[in-house]
């Protein structure tokens, strides 16, 4: 039962555009999302999280969208550039109780930025 | 900076070997991690421990057990290697009751059983 969803295995895009990357949840419970980035033979990297009480953080050409009610988020690159391609996992958390810092992953969605 | 490192980049095993994943982290992290990474399934959680000699299973433990005898070292133990066990191996570490919950990764493992 996959909680976490990232229903596009992978998105191509050209330089300079907007990539928008998808991800949907089903657990009520999780209140803190993350987007990591994972480079070929690299371990994957923190990139932006945000939590339940906000819809909307952003970090310079990051930006990612929470709708609670959709349990639905966004990652949105601008400019997109040819050093974001990469796999971008989505993740959850439910910082309630004892998680002990658990994250639950989606699949991956693999960006491709063109020159 | 956080420091994850792996024993291993590359593994090649037989089926039925005892392989050992070792991890070591030098922030001091309470929690621990082990995933693995396999196309079209993303990162999935085998083990996680939260405390030196404690552990907790995952959402795949089937297979593998884990060892935390020191606070900066979490081992994964594949007790008898099976042919669908070959996969990227990811191991991870974070503080305990930091919010946010930002886990730091190692290299990764690939781990290939014949």
């Amino acid at each position: 039962d996959q909680q976490v969803k990232q229903n596009s295995p992978s998105l191509s895009v050209q330089e300079g555009r907007i990539s928008i990357l998808n991800c949907d949840y089903t657990n009520s419970m999780f209140d803190y999302f993350l987007w990591y980035k994972k480079y070929p033979a690299e371990g994957p990297t923190f990139l932006i999280s945000i939590s339940s009480i906000k819809d909307k953080n952003e970090d310079g050409r990051f930006t990612v969208f929470l709708n609670k009610s959709a349990k639905h988020l966004s990652l949105h690159i601008v400019p997109s550039q040819p050093g974001d391609s990469a796999v971008y996992f989505c993740a959850a958390s439910d910082t309630g109780g004892t998680s002990y810092g658990k994250l639950t992953f989606g699949q991956g969605t693999i960006l491709t930025v063109h020159p | 900076d956080v420091k994850v490192t792996q024993s291993s980049r590359y593994l090649v095993k037989r089926t039925g070997e005892k392989v050992f994943l070792e991890c070591v982290q030098d922030m001091d992290h309470e929690n621990m991690f082990w995933y693995r990474q396999d196309p079209g399934l993303g990162l999935r959680l085998i083990y996680f421990s939260y405390d030196v000699k404690m552990k907790e299973k995952g959402d795949i433990p089937e297979g593998y057990s884990v060892s935390r005898e020191k606070k900066e070292r979490f081992s994964l133990i594949l007790e008898s290697a099976s042919t669908n066990q070959t996969s990227m191996y990811l191991c991870a570490s974070s503080f305990s009751g930091r919010f946010p919950d930002t886990q730091y990764f190692g290299p990764g493992t690939r781990l290939t059983v014949l």
